[in-house]
């Protein structure tokens, strides 16, 4: 049973191009998270979805950025016109439900490097 | 509003000898929380859960925790350390509301294990 798999691992993009990151949750998981951490912080929340449905992005930046999970395929994160700052580690993670006490699967994440 | 606190960045402890990390939270409700491990360049590890039942959790690798509501505390314990346990810990307490299982992290412990 494979975990949450993501893809690219590392993604060097510079500044002004797109970014765009994969992610497929682990079998049977309809309920996808996109998390960010940037150096030497921790992980933090940045989207909430379902299929063809974002539950939560609150912790979206208001520009550049866009998720979806569409009914067929991985979920995407999309950056556009990165900038330096974009450059962090951006984990996708899955879970069966989004119950607060449902165990949330991440994946070994998408290292960023905008130049 | 929930937060947790990790109260310290970086311990370091000598390899036989006991593990401590401490966490603090606030939480409006009751909290589900969890620790995660995170490796170098790696993802997220799940080491253990709690979630309203006994306040003793066992995880993985010998790791343990206790919640205890009157300290607001679920310091992560481990009886002898060994090299392969040096890593980011993080503490991280569920967002019950709205059932969007979003998580809350602290901002991780970096444990450093001795010969």
């Amino acid at each position: 049973n494979a975990g949450v798999m993501q893809n690219p691992r590392h993604l060097v993009r510079r500044r002004g191009q797109e970014a765009r990151l994969r992610c497929s949750p682990m079998k049977g998981h309809s309920h996808v998270y996109w998390y960010r951490q940037l150096p030497e912080e921790g992980l933090k929340f940045m989207v909430y979805l379902q299929k063809e449905n974002i539950i939560d992005e609150s912790g979206m930046p208001k520009e550049r950025f866009s998720a979806e999970f569409p009914k067929e395929g991985p979920s995407i994160l999309r950056i556009q016109q990165v900038v330096r700052g974009d450059s962090a580690a951006y984990f996708c993670a899955s879970s069966v439900t989004g119950d607060s006490g449902n165990t949330i699967y991440f994946g070994e994440g998408s290292w960023l490097t905008v130049v | 509003a929930q937060s947790v606190t990790q109260l310290d960045s970086h311990v370091s402890v000598s390899e036989g000898t006991p593990v401590l990390l401490r966490c603090n939270y606030s939480s409006s409700y009751s909290p589900s929380l969890f620790w995660y491990v995170q490796h170098p360049n790696k993802g997220l590890q799940l080491l253990l859960k709690y979630t309203s039942a006994a306040t003793l959790v066992k995880g993985i690798n010998g790791f343990e925790a206790e919640f205890k509501k009157s300290e607001t505390s679920f310091h992560l314990t481990k009886p002898s350390a060994h090299m392969s346990d040096a890593a980011e810990y993080f503490c991280v307490v569920s967002v019950p509301s709205s059932n969007t299982g979003k998580l809350i992290f602290g901002q991780g412990t970096t444990l450093q294990v001795k010969p």
